[in-house]
């Protein structure tokens, strides 16, 4: 089946500093790369859904200079929190859809700021 | 937007018992995925059923898309299956996912 990578699993970091993670599709071209926020207990929120090659599209209420996403090939995409707070510390999941209507998702990456 | 709501939404079972999720969706669409979120946090895919019944060894899903609910069985479950369980669904002019808040599975041996 189709695998998707997330980099890092784990990460923990200052306040004030920026963190990347990286999501790859590793055997599959995926057009449209979505990203989710997950909190304890709860469902995914999805934050920016993005496609190869333009600008991501935000969800409502997220804001785009903090989190930076990247699409930059078909299978690769970024999320880049920017001057990380403790309230961006979460769950966060990246997914790839192919070109059919399946979605697969990411191991996801925890991050703590502290 | 779509609303997705999952019952029970949480569930504890004996090892080796059977159960029933549920999904209800307020609209028609055209893409619904069953996800088994594990205690590590990967959401792994387990059927993708917009409409009729699948089977997968121990789990099945069926589908009534005019009645505008799913469900997902379990039979003879045991501790690996433990883990959230989601539904997700998708109408045809929609670029999104919509995800139900999830049932959590406890079995316990």
């Amino acid at each position: 089946g189709a695998v998707v990578s997330q980099h890092p699993s784990w990460v923990i970091c200052k306040s004030g500093t920026s963190v990347k993670i990286e999501c790859r599709s590793l055997d599959f071209q995926a057009t449209t790369m979505f990203w989710y926020r997950q909190f304890p207990k709860q469902s995914l929120m999805l934050m920016a859904t993005s496609n190869e090659g333009s600008k991501a599209t935000y969800e409502q209420g997220v804001e785009k200079d903090k989190f930076l996403i990247n699409h930059a090939s078909l299978t690769l995409s970024t999320l880049t929190v920017t001057s990380a707070h403790p309230e961006d510390s979460s769950f966060y999941i990246c997914s790839a859809r192919t070109s059919g209507e399946t979605q697969y998702f990411g191991p996801g990456t925890r991050l703590l700021v502290l | 937007g779509i609303q997705v709501e999952q019952s029970p939404p949480d569930l504890i079972l004996q090892e080796g018992a059977n159960s029933t999720l549920r999904c209800n969706f307020s609209d028609s669409v055209n893409n619904l995925q069953w996800f088994h979120q594990n205690p590590w946090g990967q959401l792994i895919n387990l059927f993708y059923i917009p409409s009729g019944t699948k089977q997968n060894g121990r789990l099945s899903a069926t589908t009534v898309a005019t009645e505008r609910y799913s469900l997902l069985y379990i039979s003879s479950s045991q501790t690996t299956d433990s883990g959230v369980y989601f539904c997700a669904v998708r109408r045809s002019n929609d670029y999104k996912l919509s995800f139900g808040a999830g049932t959590t599975v406890t079995v316990r041996a």
